[in-house]
């Protein structure tokens, strides 16, 4: 079965601009969570969707958000985007809310200059 | 406030040996920790957890250990192949949160 998919894998933008990153869960995953790594602070989670409802959030900035649509696909955006944004998104997928086991996508690699 | 800590950014082992690969955490409220796998340009791969009514859960060459009084676990991998060379996360979480707060991760080697 397919795993999980985020486009683009890679992104430049420069500060100011806003950025919109997309995910599709493995078939019949419904919950999507995302997660900001960087060298410096590792992985972050950043918030958590299932039916269409975020069920959970991280210690983020308003400019952070996300959705998620009846297909179970994802999308996070980053609005007025800074320096410190660059880093590799990731998103990871499970079949139900209430699981810890989640599988991870390659990730978005997004720098800002 | 780093409440999942990998303090060993890289250990490096002989092919055949056992690797132990250390997590500390902070927060007692944890009590559901998982091991990720990471190689370059793939997203981590889940690789075995604990609940905290446990002290040890195996699985094949893994073996998670974790010792709930002194806020450790850590991941036993015997023996070492070199294609367990990647990063290694710990991860944790409590209650209903099923939020996960991950370590920073330690890049493992296994030289052939």
């Amino acid at each position: 079965k397919a795993g999980v998919t985020q486009t683009p894998r890679y992104l430049i933008k420069t500060r100011g601009q806003q950025v919109t990153l997309s995910c599709s869960p493995i078939s019949g995953h419904r919950s999507v969570s995302w997660y900001q790594q960087t060298p410096g602070q590792g992985l972050q989670f950043l918030f958590e969707y299932f039916s269409e409802t975020q069920r959970n959030k991280g210690n983020f900035p308003g400019r952070f958000s996300g959705r998620q649509f009846s297909n179970s696909r994802s999308e996070m955006n980053v609005s007025t985007l800074e320096l410190g944004d660059s880093a590799l998104y990731l998103c990871a997928t499970s079949m139900t809310a209430n699981s810890y086991e989640q599988y991870f996508g390659p990730g978005t690699r997004l720098t800002v200059t | 406030d780093q409440q999942v800590k990998q303090n060993s950014p890289s250990l490096s082992v002989q092919e055949g040996r056992i690797s132990i690969l250390n997590c500390d955490y902070t927060n007692s409220m944890f009590d559901y920790f998982l091991w990720y796998k990471k190689y370059p340009a793939e997203g981590p791969t889940f690789l075995i957890s604990i609940s905290s009514i446990k002290d040890k859960n195996e699985d094949g060459r893994f073996t998670v250990f974790l010792n709930k009084s002194a806020k450790h676990l850590s991941l036993h991998i015997v023996p070492s192949q070199p294609g367990d060379s990647a990063v290694y996360f710990c991860a944790a979480s409590r209650g209903s949160n099923y939020k996960l707060t991950f370590g920073k991760g330690t890049l493992l080697t296994v030289n052939p």
